[in-house]
């Protein structure tokens, strides 16, 4: 079955510990991207990568980092989480410049 | 810069009634124009979308039609049931189809 994981699904975590959430799709997509939802806001993109070893910021990029070192993973780091880093966060991917996007289940981040 | 604006919810509707939800943007090139629509607990599924201007996008009994002269794209179906019930997302991404800019949703309730 064509899909995007991501795990984990749920994290509570506090300021500063590093963390990773881990994103993989298994339809051979070049462009994977990040995403965080919060109310009223939609969804924000936070890095995306045309392919291994390349990727750019989107609009929210500040506070994280991501990596592209093979094709099908594409994990978002929090280096020093805060707060204000609470949110649900999409992964999603697709054939470059598709537009067609495959979305994660999505992970929801809570730093106290 | 690009930015997507889209009516605010929460809209409610009788079943077989006429939907419509107003999406606008603003874009520096020729982007192509999506709506996603996220079920509750899900990630985003794409439900149409449009490249050009004046292409209309279709699926599942759901159309938009890309305006240029009006930079708008909204979502209509002649006859909603319970189950388009959800968060509808207007999209866009720019000219080389990288970065995405989404609206903030509208949430969308179907009652018998």
């Amino acid at each position: 079955e064509a899909q995007v994981t991501q795990n984990p699904r749920y994290l509570i975590t506090v300021t500063g510990k590093k963390l990773t959430v881990t994103c993989s799709q298994n339809m051979n997509h070049e462009y994977m991207s990040w995403y965080r939802q919060d109310p009223g806001l939609g969804l924000r993109q936070i890095y995306y990568s045309m392919n291994v070893e390349v990727t750019d910021k989107g609009d929210v990029p500040e506070g994280y980092k991501v990596s592209r070192k093979e094709k099908r993973n594409f994990p978002l780091i929090l280096e020093s989480p805060s707060p204000n880093q609470t949110s649900l966060y999409f992964c999603a991917s697709s054939r470059l410049g598709d537009g067609e996007q495959y979305f994660g289940p999505g992970t929801r981040l809570t730093v106290t | 810069g690009n930015s997507v604006t889209q009516m605010e919810g929460p809209v409610t509707l009788s079943e077989e009634a006429f939907l419509t939800i107003n999406c606008t943007y603003t874009a520096t090139g020729y982007p192509s124009l999506f709506w996603y629509v996220q079920y509750p607990g899900e990630g985003l599924q794409l439900l149409l979308k449009a490249t050009k201007a004046d292409d209309k996008g279709s699926n599942k009994g759901f159309e938009a039609t890309y305006r240029k002269e009006t930079t708008s794209f909204h979502l209509e179906k002649g006859s909603v049931q319970v189950s388009d019930s959800a968060v509808y997302f207007c999209a866009l991404s720019e000219g080389t189809g990288n970065q995405f800019y989404f609206g903030t949703g509208t949430s969308l309730t179907v009652i018998p």
